[in-house]
């Protein structure tokens, strides 16, 4: 039962657009959610989160949307960067149930294009 | 402030062999949690460990696998009598607190052959 999911296994982008990566979810208890950057051979990079009690949140380049009725949430990175060339996890947590642990969607290989 | 230390960062065993993974959490932390990623899949949680307690191990496979996080010295994941299917990376996350922010650490890749 895979509770979060990343439909999109990669995402291609030009150079100073914007990246859209999106998650859905489908446990209604989740309320704590939360983005990775994974280059090869490294472990996650924790990059931005948003609690249930808001709809978005804002660091920098990186911006996350929460969208509580449709169980969605997307990562928008603007501009985009080679750098920013990696996987990107999304992940959720119910402390009710699951207490601390994080529950994590496939992942989207995001390619920035110079 | 040094991050999650992993080590080995690579580990081969024989099929049957032990594997013993150590993860040294960032300082002030003492929540650590454990997770496999299998190849071409997501992070799947295995266990939550504070120290010198077990919190979560509802990931955990119920035979081969254990955890502990003793009051000094690192948390240790041992996995007894590997099988070829054991092969995936493992990583160690810490937080300072509960419902807070996991930081990872660069994961132990674990091949059985």
């Amino acid at each position: 039962d895979q509770q979060v999911k990343q439909n999109s296994p990669s995402l291609s982008v030009q150079e100073g657009r914007i990246s859209i990566l999106n998650c859905d979810y489908t446990n209604s208890m989740f309320d704590y959610f939360l983005w990775y950057k994974k280059y090869p051979a490294e472990g996650p990079t924790f990059l931005i989160s948003i609690s249930s009690i808001k709809d978005k949140n804002e660091d920098g380049r990186f911006t996350v949307f929460l969208n509580k009725s449709a169980k969605h949430l997307s990562l928008h990175i603007v501009p985009s960067q080679p750098g920013d060339s990696a996987v990107y996890f999304c992940a959720a947590s119910d402390p009710e149930t699951s207490g601390s642990r994080l529950t994590f969607g496939e992942g989207t290989q995001l390619t920035v294009n110079p | 402030n040094a991050g999650v230390m992993q080590n080995p960062r690579h580990l081969v065993r024989r099929r049957g062999q032990e594997a013993r993974l150590r993860c040294s959490p960032m300082k002030g932390h003492s929540h650590v949690y454990w997770y496999r990623q299998l190849p071409e899949e997501g992070l799947k949680f295995m266990v939550y460990l504070q120290k010198e307690n077990i919190i979560d191990e509802s990931g955990m496979p119920k035979e081969r696998f254990s955890a502990e996080f003793p009051k000094e010295g690192p948390s240790i994941l041992r996995i007894q009598q590997v099988v070829r299917g054991d092969s995936a990376a493992y990583f160690c996350a810490s937080s300072p607190r509960q419902l807070y922010e996991q930081y990872f650490g660069p994961g132990t890749r674990l091949t059985v052959t």
